[in-house]
C-alpha cells in the first residue's frame, strides 16, 4: 500500500481568489500521477494525466505541476468560479502500472 | 455511449446477507476496479482484473469476491454482510496500463448495511 497524501483537506475560498493545493506521494517508485474532479452526486473525472518530471498541464484556470523526485504535485486554480467547487482527487500510479492509489482529496468550496 | 454502469444504486442489507454489485462497461477496457469510499478516507482499491478470467486483491479484499468471466462484466459479491461494509461502491475501467488511460468511474452504489 503506497500512501498517498493531500493537504489541505478542505479549502473556502471567495469567488475570484486563486487557490493552490498539493499531493505528495512515494517519489521512490513512479509511473504516472492523475488529477481528478469529483463534484458531489457524480464520478470523478479526469483533469489532468502526467508523467515526467517537471510536467506542467494546463486546461483554462486550472493547471498542475509535478516534480517526481521530491513526490509532489500541484494543482492550481486561477479566478476561482462557484463551479469549480468539488473534491480535487490525485491519484499514484507505480510502476507497474497496473493499480492507481488516491489521495483523500481537497474539497473547494468557492463562495459567490 | 453509456461508459461504465452499476446497479442497484442504492441498497440496505441486514447484517448476514448477502448481494452482488453489478458492473459492466461498453468500452471493451480491459482493466476494471472496485473501490469503496468512507468518509475522510478517500477511495480504496478493494479488487482489480487486468482482463477476463484474471483477478487480483487491492488494498481492502476481506469480505468481498469478485469474477470477471466477460470484458464487460466485473461484479463485487459481498458475503456475510457486516457494517463495516456500509461505504459508496464505485466500479471503474480503463483501457490499458499506458499511464496517459484515465479511470472511468460508475456513478456509485450506496450500501448500508443494519
Amino acid at each position: 500500500i503506497l500512501n498517498v497524501e493531500q493537504s489541505p483537506q478542505s479549502l473556502h475560498v471567495q469567488e475570484g481568489d486563486s487557490t493552490n493545493f498539493t499531493c505528495s506521494f512515494p517519489s521512490s517508485n513512479f509511473y504516472a500521477l492523475h488529477w481528478y474532479r469529483w463534484e458531489t452526486a457524480k464520478s470523478p473525472k479526469a483533469l489532468f494525466v502526467m508523467t515526467l518530471n517537471g510536467d506542467e498541464k494546463k486546461k483554462g484556470r486550472i493547471s498542475a505541476t509535478l516534480n517526481t523526485k521530491e513526490g509532489y504535485s500541484y494543482l492550481y486554480i486561477k479566478g476561482s468560479q462557484p463551479e469549480d467547487s468539488a473534491t480535487y482527487l490525485c491519484a499514484h500510479i507505480p510502476d507497474t502500472g497496473n493499480q492507481f492509489y488516491f489521495g483523500t482529496g481537497t474539497s473547494l468550496t468557492v463562495i459567490p | 455511449n453509456a461508459g461504465v454502469t452499476q446497479t442497484p444504486k442504492f441498497r440496505i442489507l441486514k447484517i448476514g446477507q448477502s448481494m452482488t454489485l453489478q458492473c459492466t462497461q461498453d468500452m471493451n477496457h480491459n482493466y476494471m476496479y472496485w473501490y469503496r469510499q468512507d468518509p475522510g478516507m478517500g477511495l480504496k482499491l478493494i479488487y482489480y482484473s487486468v482482463g477476463a478470467g484474471i483477478t487480483d486483491k487491492g488494498e481492502v479484499p476481506n469480505g468481498y469476491n469478485v469474477s470477471r468471466s466477460t470484458t464487460e462484466d466485473f461484479p463485487l459479491r459481498l458475503e456475510l454482510a457486516a457494517p463495516s461494509q456500509t461505504s459508496v461502491y464505485f466500479c471503474a475501467s480503463r483501457v490499458t496500463t499506458g499511464s496517459g488511460n484515465t479511470i472511468y468511474f460508475g456513478e456509485g452504489s450506496w450500501l448500508t448495511v443494519v
